[in-house]
């Protein structure tokens, strides 16, 4: 699996969008974008994922550059309940493949 | 809504005692997968298995051993815990071979070996 790098942590108001960026440079050309998050004392939750164009669902929407060597999750209207570590992982969707969970990103959402 | 329940919330077992962790799935998934979490490691991956019966070993599978008898449950061993065994442990599961990464997790054990 490529390897992704995410900032540390970001801050986010309350009700403003929240940006969480993610660099995959090594991304293969039949691996996935996916993003996960983990509240705090619960298991990680599938958010979305994508190989080349953007998607969006009730949760987020997924950018995806052109080059594929970087992405974006974006949560139009953050909320105190999106607070959480945001992981994204590139992988492939189908054989045998497993998931390689990173540090992710503590995305803190004010008042 | 896809539902992964593990056994326990929390767990104390003692130091070489035979601990059995059990996930069950309601969704009809064919893959399931155990993994650990430790602060600073991260999630990392124990077992996972593509079908009834069958197993495969993830990054760390030393010290455990798991079994997959029907679809919907597949069970964790610890054959005599250790006390670097005190983790959470995470369930997941996945529809099938063609929608691997979009994985469901249960709500995790804390198990604590004394």
């Amino acid at each position: 699996d490529a390897k992704t790098t995410q900032p540390t942590s970001m801050d986010c108001a309350e009700g403003r969008a929240a940006n969480l960026p993610c660099n995959h440079s090594t991304i293969s050309g039949n691996e996935y974008v996916y993003w996960y998050r983990q509240i705090h004392s619960q298991g990680p939750q599938y958010i979305i994922h994508g190989l080349k164009n953007n998607e969006t669902n009730e949760m987020a929407s997924l950018i995806i550059t052109e080059d594929r060597k970087s992405s974006t999750l974006i949560l139009p209207h953050a909320t105190l309940r999106d607070t959480a570590v945001y992981y994204c992982i590139a992988a492939l969707n189908s054989g045998y493949s497993t998931l390689t969970f990173g540090k992710g990103t503590m995305l803190l959402v004010s008042p | 809504d896809v539902k992964v329940t593990q056994s326990s919330r929390y767990l104390v077992k003692r130091t070489g005692e035979k601990v059995f962790l059990e996930c069950v799935q309601d969704m009809d998934h064919e893959n399931m997968f155990w993994y650990r979490q430790d602060p600073g490691l991260g999630l990392r991956l124990i077992y996972f298995s593509y079908d009834v019966k069958m197993k495969e070993k993830g990054d760390i599978p030393e010290g455990y051993s798991v079994s997959r008898e029907k679809k919907e449950r597949f069970s964790l061993i610890l054959e005599s815990a250790s006390t670097n065994q005190t983790s959470m442990y995470l369930c997941a599961s996945s529809k099938g071979l063609t929608d691997t990464g979009e994985q469901y997790f249960g709500p995790g054990t804390r198990l604590t070996v004394t």
